[in-house]
């Protein structure tokens, strides 16, 4: 069965420090997504791709996190600088389009800043 | 935005039935959604309703949507210990495509 691929599955990273993410969809799905799950609560969406163009960043802090599709399928989030806050599970999601509700999740990663 | 509540825990014995509750404020969504999630994984999808449906059963599964209420539950038969895990209702807003998540409700199965 096809899954949505994230790596790494942990990081433990010092705060001001840079970090990525990688995350890779099912193969032959168009929309991408990418979520911050804080602790106790529910994925917030961060950033919303279809194929390689964004389509949703409101919620993206653009001050240090970016994110690309550069060839419209897997994708990387960076957080440059981390802070104490960055600390979550940062989940990858992805669908056949963006009128077709299904997301997969991958198994995220989880981010510890210290 | 959509808001979307539900209760934070929920005991259950080996062997009865769940009832996970959620309510939502966007009247206008389209389908609706149950996930869960395990510890330290990703969100597994679990099952959705169309709006226009009131009950949709998938095996032990039972999702009601009570759209005057704008109440959505899960219900689960012979709950089992690998049932114990975070549950989460989700809610596209209108014809938004975003999903909105409500925090989560942790299901603990007993023995």
């Amino acid at each position: 069965e096809a899954e949505v691929a994230q790596s790494p599955r942990y990081k433990i990273t010092e705060k001001s420090q840079a970090v990525a993410f990688w995350c890779d969809p099912i193969s032959g799905h168009a929309t991408l997504y990418w979520y911050r799950q804080i602790l106790g609560q529910g994925p917030e969406l961060l950033v919303q791709f279809q194929d390689e163009s964004v389509v949703d960043d409101s919620q993206l802090p653009k001050d240090r996190f970016s994110a690309e599709r550069l060839k419209g399928v897997d994708s990387t989030l960076k957080i440059q600088p981390a802070e104490l806050g960055d600390s979550a599970m940062y989940l990858c999601a992805s669908s056949l389009g963006q009128g077709v509700y299904e997301q997969y999740f991958g198994p995220g990663t989880r981010l510890t800043v210290t | 935005g959509e808001d979307v509540e539900q209760s934070l825990f929920l005991s259950v014995r080996e062997g009865d039935s769940s009832v996970i509750n959620c309510t939502y404020t966007d009247s206008s969504s389209t389908y609706l959604y149950w996930y869960k999630q395990e510890p330290g994984a990703g969100l597994q999808l679990l099952t959705y309703i169309f709006s226009n449906m009131d009950m949709k059963q998938d095996q032990r599964l039972t999702v009601l949507l009570n759209k005057k209420d704008k109440h959505l539950s899960l219900r689960i038969a012979d709950t089992q210990t690998g049932d114990s895990a975070i549950y989460f209702c989700a809610v596209p807003p209108g014809n938004d495509y975003k999903l909105s998540f409500g925090a989560g409700t942790t299901v603990t199965v007993r023995a």
